[in-house]
Parts: C-alpha cells; sequence; structure tokens
C-alpha cells in the first residue's frame, strides 16, 4: 500500500512570495496534519483536518493556511515567505475515527527560503 | 518551559548496551503518548505508544507515569541500526494536537 505521499520534495523560494505544498493520505486516512521541522528541533504542529474541517490549529501566524479537499488530499499555503519559513514540511495521515492517535508521516517537503 | 522536554543527548553508547531515554511533559490534558524514531533527513517513523501499565516491544519497553507526567524509553541490547534521533509525542486528541520534544540522538558504535 502506498504511505502517505508529499509534493514536491524540494523548493527554492525567495522572501516575499507564496507557496503551495500537497499532501495525499493513506488511502482509507480522513485525518491530515501539517508540522514545520526546522533543524534541530522536533516538529511543530501547524494545523489538523479531519473531513474537510479544521480540527487544530497550532501556533502559527495567519500567513499559514491549509485545506482539506473530498478525496482528503490537502494543501498547506504559506504567503509572505520569511527567511525563518525555511524548514521541512510534514504531513501525516491518521487512520478513521476511533484510531486517530496514530500518525504516519510523510517524507516531507524541504523548502528553503533565499 | 517546552510543553514536551527530553534529555538533551547526544548519547554515544556501544553494541550491546542498555540506554533509556526520558521525557517530560507540562500539559495533564495529554491523552495519548508515542516514541516515533528519525533518521538523518528522513521522516519520523512510529517505534511504540505508550501506555500506562508499559508495553514491550522486543528489545524496547515503554512506560507512562501520568501522575508525574513522564515518559520513558528503555532500549536493550543495542544494535548499531538502532543509531537515530528518538522523538517524544504527546496528543491532545480533542484538540486535534500532536507535540513533539526536541529529539534525543543515539549513536551505537561497534
Amino acid at each position: 500500500d502506498a504511505g502517505v505521499t508529499q509534493s514536491p520534495t524540494h523548493l527554492i523560494k525567495t522572501r516575499g512570495q507564496h507557496v503551495t505544498l500537497r499532501c495525499s493520505p493513506i488511502s482509507g486516512h480522513k485525518s491530515v496534519s501539517w508540522y514545520q521541522q526546522v533543524l534541530g528541533q522536533g516538529p511543530q504542529f501547524i494545523f489538523q483536518y479531519y473531513e474537510k474541517e479544521e480540527r487544530g490549529r497550532g501556533n502559527f501566524p495567519d500567513r499559514f493556511s491549509a485545506r482539506q479537499f473530498p478525496n482528503y488530499s490537502s494543501e498547506l499555503n504559506v504567503n509572505a515567505l520569511l527567511l525563518g519559513d525555511s524548514a521541512l514540511y510534514l504531513c501525516a495521515s491518521s487512520p478513521p475515527r476511533g484510531r486517530e492517535e496514530t500518525q504516519y508521516f510523510g517524507p516531507g517537503t524541504r523548502l528553503l527560503v533565499l | 518551559r517546552k510543553e514536551v522536554e527530553q534529555d538533551p543527548g547526544p548519547f554515544n553508547v556501544p553494541e550491546g548496551a542498555t540506554v533509556a531515554f526520558n521525557c517530560t511533559y507540562s500539559n495533564s490534558a495529554s491523552q495519548s503518548f508515542f516514541w516515533y524514531r528519525q533518521d538523518c533527513r528522513k521522516e519520523p517513523k512510529l517505534l511504540m505508544s505508550v501506555y500506562s501499565s508499559g508495553n514491550e516491544d522486543g528489545r524496547f519497553t515503554a512506560q507512562l507515569n501520568r501522575a508525574s507526567q513522564y515518559i520513558s524509553l528503555l532500549i536493550r541490547d543495542s544494535k548499531l541500526s538502532d543509531s537515530a534521533t528518538y522523538l517524544c509525542v504527546v496528543r491532545n486528541t480533542n484538540a486535534g494536537k500532536s507535540t513533539f520534544g526536541d529529539g534525543t540522538t543515539l549513536t551505537v558504535k561497534p
């Protein structure tokens, strides 16, 4: 079975630009979460979506937004990029409600902001 | 103070050694607990869930103490392939949020 997939794998942007990152969950998973991981730190929670609705939001500015589509794939959008947004962006999906605590991560998108 | 704190490490141990990692969390509303393993430049992968009764998976044993808000991971008979960063995770399902520690790096040497 295919795991969580993310695209693109790598991305280089300049300050002020915007970026869209994409994630496809494991088949049958309805919950998707997004995380930001900077070098030397653990992943920081950005958003969780379940059944196309936002279920949780971390401490990130409004420049960060996300959505989930009817097929449960998801997009993370970041506007007005800053140098500090350079990080590994991870997407994780969870099994259907009742076992949703376990999260499976995709390989991530490495974003570099110059 | 961070919500989830781990031993800073790094831990450098010989093959066959036993090593223990500790983790404390501050949010008493946390409901689920996990250890993840992350290899260099890879995504985190679930190692094991952690239950109050303690649980074991081969050479790995995890313990949870809700009263002290403390989680541990014990690795016995360390292998070279155990070299990685180990991340402690606490989850508040109601808030839809998982909080990760910054990880502890383990290097197992021949």
